[in-house]
């Protein structure tokens, strides 16, 4: 089992839609939780950076934690076509064995 | 722009044979990361710098090391490459280590053939 999973999608909705990308976790040392948008042929771009549960909002995305749950979500309202990439989900754990681990991807279509 | 520059975009070479890639970190970052992404393994941790020393491995094989020069610049050796080995290469700085966010840059795309 990974320790990160993430649904692969494709997930395609229409322009103006509310999107929901989630991701489990088992490991219960992840502490810091983020999340980044990839466009093809580009490095991963940092959207979100989140410590404790709870929200935490910066214009149309919303990052919510919930660690009894070990689950994490990133909301996207209005979405536009050009938020059409995939969004990686990452997290940090503080154990011994400090280590940051992506998910896996979500690929997201904007449909105009 | 998040400040990371990586050299080259593309590499293309045969089996065999041994390449270099380069990244600058942001201005001020003290850690580099390196990380293989394939389509089959998604984005792999491969091993981090901070401030010249190696902090953190990964799932770095013995024919890759990787390097950070007193300029803070880092270089990826990859040798004795393999068709597997084909994938995108990216850098990745934070200013600390720990429980910094990382800025990546573009990556490198590097053809076996």
């Amino acid at each position: 089992q990974k320790e990160v999973e993430q649904d692969p999608g494709p997930l395609s909705v229409p322009e103006g839609a509310i999107v929901s990308l989630n991701c489990t976790y088992s490991n219960s040392a992840f502490q810091y939780f983020m999340w980044y948008r990839q466009y093809s042929r580009k490095g991963p771009e940092l959207l979100m950076y989140t410590y404790s549960s709870g929200n935490k909002e910066d214009g149309r995305f919303t990052a919510q934690v919930d660690k009894s749950s070990k689950y994490i979500s990133l909301f996207i309202r209005d979405s536009q076509p050009s938020d059409s990439a995939t969004y990686l989900c990452a997290m940090i754990s503080m154990d011994s064995s400090y280590k940051l681990i992506f998910g896996s991807g979500t690929r997201l279509l904007v449909r105009p | 722009d998040s400040g990371v520059t990586q050299t080259p975009k593309h590499l293309i070479t045969a089996t065999g044979q041994r390449v270099t890639l380069r990244c600058s970190p942001r201005s001020g970052d003290l850690s580099v990361y390196w990380y293989q992404q394939s389509l089959d393994q998604g984005l792999q941790f491969l091993i981090q710098y901070y401030n010249g020393e190696e902090r953190a491995k990964g799932n770095i094989l013995e024919r890759f090391s990787a390097q950070q020069f007193p300029d803070l610049h880092s270089e990826l050796n990859l040798s004795s490459l393999e068709l597997g080995d084909s994938a995108l290469y990216f850098c990745a700085s934070s200013y600390g280590t720990d429980n910094q966010p990382q800025h990546f840059g573009d990556g490198t795309r590097l053809s076996i053939l």
